[in-house]
């Protein structure tokens, strides 16, 4: 499996971009790379999944470079209730044990 | 629809005493996980079911721990002779078929081992 590096926490205000940046040098050809999201007494929810460039929906956006190295996970205009703690994981298909490490808690200010 | 559902929400229990916890995955949902969390670390990842079958139980910390699913549904995690150490939030996720798919969470059971 692939080893990821994500900071530790970062802080914002309501109303900003927040952009949390994973790095995955050791990326294989086939992972896959998936972001979830945590809040405090609760399991972890699927926030977005993608291979290469960029994919959005509703919550976020997901960009993936060339090298696909690293992937940044951007949620547009956060508000108080984006407060979590957010964790990268990258795995081939048939991975089944991915690694949720200790993710980037992501504190929303007024 | 419902999601995934974990009973008890919290379980406080004795030392030397053995506990069961239960998961009802989403229906449907072929592939099941359980994983451990430690008060502000990541999950580890304890064991996964692909049906009934576990293909891989390296992950359960110790053979006090053991995990069954049966009829493809509903899985408990036994830990026996619980230990002040197996305290902590024990997490259930479902996912359709592959381990790919998105995993959809329980919000887990915390065991607090006195």
């Amino acid at each position: 499996l692939a080893k990821t590096t994500q900071p530790i926490s970062m802080d914002s205000y309501e109303g900003q971009e927040v952009n949390i940046t994973c790095s995955h040098n050791n990326i294989a050809t086939n992972d896959y790379i998936t972001w979830y999201q945590q809040f405090p007494s609760q399991g972890p929810r699927f926030i977005i999944q993608g291979y290469k460039t960029k994919v959005t929906n509703e919550v976020a956006s997901l960009f993936i470079p060339a090298d696909r190295k690293s992937s940044t996970l951007s949620l547009p205009r956060v508000s108080l209730s984006d407060t979590a703690v957010y964790y990268c994981l990258v795995g081939a298909p048939n991975d089944y044990k991915l690694s949720f490490g200790a993710g980037t808690t992501v504190t929303v200010r007024a | 629809g419902a999601g995934v559902s974990q009973s008890p929400s919290n379980k406080v229990t004795e030392k030397g005493k053995d506990v069961e916890l239960r998961c009802d995955p989403i229906s449907g949902h072929t592939a099941l996980y359980w994983y451990r969390q430690s008060l502000g670390q990541g999950l580890e990842f304890l064991i996964y079911f692909q049906g009934n079958s576990a293909p891989d139980k390296s992950g359960l910390p110790s053979d006090r721990f053991s995990a069954e699913r049966t009829g493809g549904s509903v899985s408990t995690l036994t830990i026996q002779r619980t230990q002040q150490e197996d305290s902590a939030v024990y997490l259930c996720a479902s996912s359709l078929g592959q381990p790919s798919e998105p995993q959809h969470f329980g919000d887990g059971t915390r065991l607090s081992i006195l």
